[in-house]
């Protein structure tokens, strides 16, 4: 199975300032078609999770701009340029190549 | 607007069945794929199960294989999630999800399976 690791697992950041969460894969997501079937998700408090990125560095429909996703085969990266207080909750990695589909362990950011 | 609607969630003793519904609407239903994933209390999130847009492709998680069926009905618009020989490890909120392949990009709500004698 396809195992997924997020770092860091906790995040604390402090409003305006940058925030990057890590996620490795066992497999490379890299599919012959040349995209990387990686997705990125968000559960705010409370809330059912929401996509933010897809194929790796595709912003979802109403995602704001600060949120990117970036790299390739079996390390990815999702930034925030300017951390807002709406962006508290968990993210997590998701890969869908593979089967069974598996999600990362989940990093919780916080506002300082 | 796209909602999907859970329902069928509730308090089950261990080694009994339960059926979870997904109702769908404000979207063309039998063009998209949909998948369950689950949440334990305070875990992380948990893919369980995936069926493709007519029913004729299903694939699940090793820890539901040969336990769970996903299924659905693109006439009534509900994707369905039939448990049997439930555990008390299946305890958790089960989300039914639409994909527009690759993507899982619109959620319901949630509902509640608790297993426990």
């Amino acid at each position: 199975d396809t195992v997924l690791t997020q770092s860091p697992l906790s995040l604390p950041v402090k409003p305006g300032e940058p925030a990057s969460i890590s996620c490795r894969s066992s497999q490379s997501l890299l599919h012959t078609n040349e995209y990387n079937y990686m997705e990125w998700y968000l559960q705010k408090p409370g809330q059912s999770p929401q996509l933010l990125i897809y194929l790796g560095s595709n912003r979802a429909s109403g995602v704001p701009d600060r949120f990117s996703g970036s790299g390739s085969g079996t390390d990815f990266t999702l930034k925030i340029s300017r951390v807002e207080a709406e962006d508290v909750g968990v993210y997590y990695c998701m890969q869908v190549l593979y089967t069974p589909h598996s999600f990362g362990q989940g990093t919780k950011l916080e506002i300082k | 607007q796209v909602q999907l609607v859970e329902s069928g969630g509730g308090v089950v003793q261990p080694l009994r069945s339960l059926r979870l519904s997904c109702a769908a609407s404000g979207f063309s239903f039998n063009t998209y794929g949909m998948h369950w994933v689950r949440q334990a209390p305070g875990k992380g999130l948990e893919w369980v199960a995936f069926v493709a847009f007519d029913g004729n492709y299903k694939i699940y998680a090793d820890s539901v294989k040969g336990r769970f069926t996903i299924s659905r009905d693109n006439f009534n618009n509900t994707l369905y999630l039939q448990m049997n020989s439930l555990r008390t490890e299946d305890t958790a909120v089960y989300y039914c999800a639409r994909t527009i392949l690759p993507a899982l990009d619109w959620w319901g709500q949630g509902t509640l399976v608790t297993v426990s004698s």
